[in-house]
């Protein structure tokens, strides 16, 4: 069975850092891209990042690019998120999420961590 | 950035009957667009992807469809039918384009119990 186990939210500080965690199990995680999806409080679903399987290719959404960093662990199935320069509007609930296809859509969802940015 | 548009924002719907959910996208591709389904406090769960195929386990009752560019113009037009609505597909339901990037989803649409 395909689990992703979200780790390491909380409260933060504006300006602040945080490293989010996603450990995989169930699949060849190092076969697979894997992806951040968050979304705000009674908001929509916003794509923020994805990791090649090697960890050698990486992407952002505009509006994280340059604050986030995405990496992963083949050796422990983790996938990390590395936030800095932490804004009010980055609190959220943030997904790791895949798919067993070569498409980008997503069959499996972690459970969700919370974020919250506030002072 | 493809803009993704779903409507209604809230559609209310008596257990038993036909819901239709529309998405459209601002920019024109056949069918790399998938719907999600989303109950409170849960992650999003996956529908339907290339525009009509089910994912593993999805009942009969969804169904997706599409209009391409030469129906609509210019961008794409959407639908995800739930032909006849059990307690449980009360929810939010999202597509989400993968024809480009970055990967956008619409805002949502609430299906309440009329």
């Amino acid at each position: 069975e395909v689990q992703l186990v979200e780790s390491g939210g909380g409260l933060v500080e504006p300006g602040g850092s945080l490293r989010l965690s996603c450990e995989a199990s169930g699949f060849t995680f190092k076969s697979e891209w894997i992806h951040w999806v968050r979304q705000a409080p009674g908001k929509g679903l916003l794509w923020v990042s994805r990791i090649k399987t090697d960890g050698s290719s990486t992407s952002y959404a505009d509006s994280v690019e340059g604050r986030f960093t995405v990496s992963r662990d083949n050796a422990k199935n983790t996938l990390y998120l590395q936030m800095s320069s932490l804004r009010a509007e980055d609190t959220a609930v943030y997904y790791c999420a895949t798919t067993m296809s070569s498409l980008n859509y997503f069959d499996y969802w972690g459970q969700g961590i919370l974020v919250t940015v506030s002072s | 950035e493809i803009v993704m548009t779903q409507s209604p924002a809230t559609l209310s719907v008596s257990p038993g009957e036909r819901a239709t959910l529309s998405c459209r996208a601002s920019q024109s591709f056949s069918s790399a667009l998938a719907w999600y389904q989303q109950k409170p406090g849960q992650a999003p769960r996956l529908l339907i992807y290339g525009a009509s195929t089910r994912a593993t386990g999805i009942p009969a009752r969804f169904s997706g469809s599409g209009s391409g560019p030469e129906f609509s113009g210019s961008g794409s037009e959407f639908t995800l039918t739930i032909s006849s609505l059990q307690s449980e597909d009360f929810a939010v339901y999202y597509c989400q384009q993968y024809y480009s990037w970055p990967l956008t989803f619409g805002g949502g649409t609430k299906v309440e119990i009329k």
